[in-house]
């Protein structure tokens, strides 16, 4: 068990629709990271979350957005959604100031018809 | 910028061969390795990492890898593989620009089967 639990574990959304995912990071981690792994491919870096602001980004428009509480779970958000998003999104949660073993959680498959 | 290549999409071995998965990446600095596996329905799970001293890591499973900072190789092995290593394997770098932890940079993947 990673200990980095996401919801849901699959959803289907339809062109122009907005959605929300959730993470919560493994016990005692603040830093958590969303990737994109679409179909066939590794796992490409959206964001980072560490002290509720967004510390780096990957390449990847505005529609794709994010947030962390105060209990540093986090939320990923994109907004107006196109075939192309239609991917597993995975949570990753470490320390900031460890040895940067991120642990991964189990995903969220998007599918966008 | 960052990129990382795996050369082998699919590989298919019978069990007790012996495994080579080749990773090679670019980038001129100091660098964080990694290898994770995904086995079928699970999440992504660390094997091994290198962050400096002995080029040669070893991990969990019996698995091992080689940094070799002159061909930008960080090659992952096994002596012989078992049907319980069929998986997709990934490669990973990580630039050192600080303090901070920054992101990793995966390559495709490898898919492993192995056949009893």
């Amino acid at each position: 068990d990673a200990g980095v639990t996401q919801s849901p574990t699959h959803l289907i959304k339809t062109r122009g629709q907005q959605v929300t995912l959730r993470c919560s990071p493994k016990s005692g981690h603040d830093t958590v990271s969303w990737y994109q792994q679409a179909l066939g491919q590794g796992p490409q870096f959206i964001f980072q979350y560490y002290e509720e602001e967004e510390r780096q980004r990957g390449n990847f428009p505005d529609r794709f957005s994010g947030h962390q509480f105060p209990n540093y779970s986090s939320e990923l958000n994109v907004n107006a959604l196109l075939l192309g998003d239609s991917a597993l999104y995975l949570c990753a949660s470490s320390l900031l100031q460890g040895k940067e073993k991120l642990f991964f959680g189990s995903g969220t498959q998007l599918s966008v018809l | 910028a960052q990129s990382v290549s795996q050369h082998n999409h699919h590989v298919i071995l019978s069990e007790a061969a012996s495994l080579e998965l080749g990773c090679n990446y670019s980038y001129g600095g100091t660098v964080n390795l990694f290898w994770y596996v995904q086995y079928p329905g699970q999440h992504l799970q660390l094997l091994l990492k290198y962050f400096s001293g002995d080029p040669l890591v070893k991990g969990i499973k019996g698995f091992e890898a080689e940094f070799i900072k002159s061909k930008f190789s960080f090659n992952l092995r096994k002596p012989s593989v078992q049907w319980s290593d069929t998986a997709e394997y990934f490669c990973a770098v990580k630039g050192q620009y600080g303090g901070a932890t920054n992101k990793l940079i995966f390559g495709t993947g490898t898919l492993l089967a192995v056949q009893p």
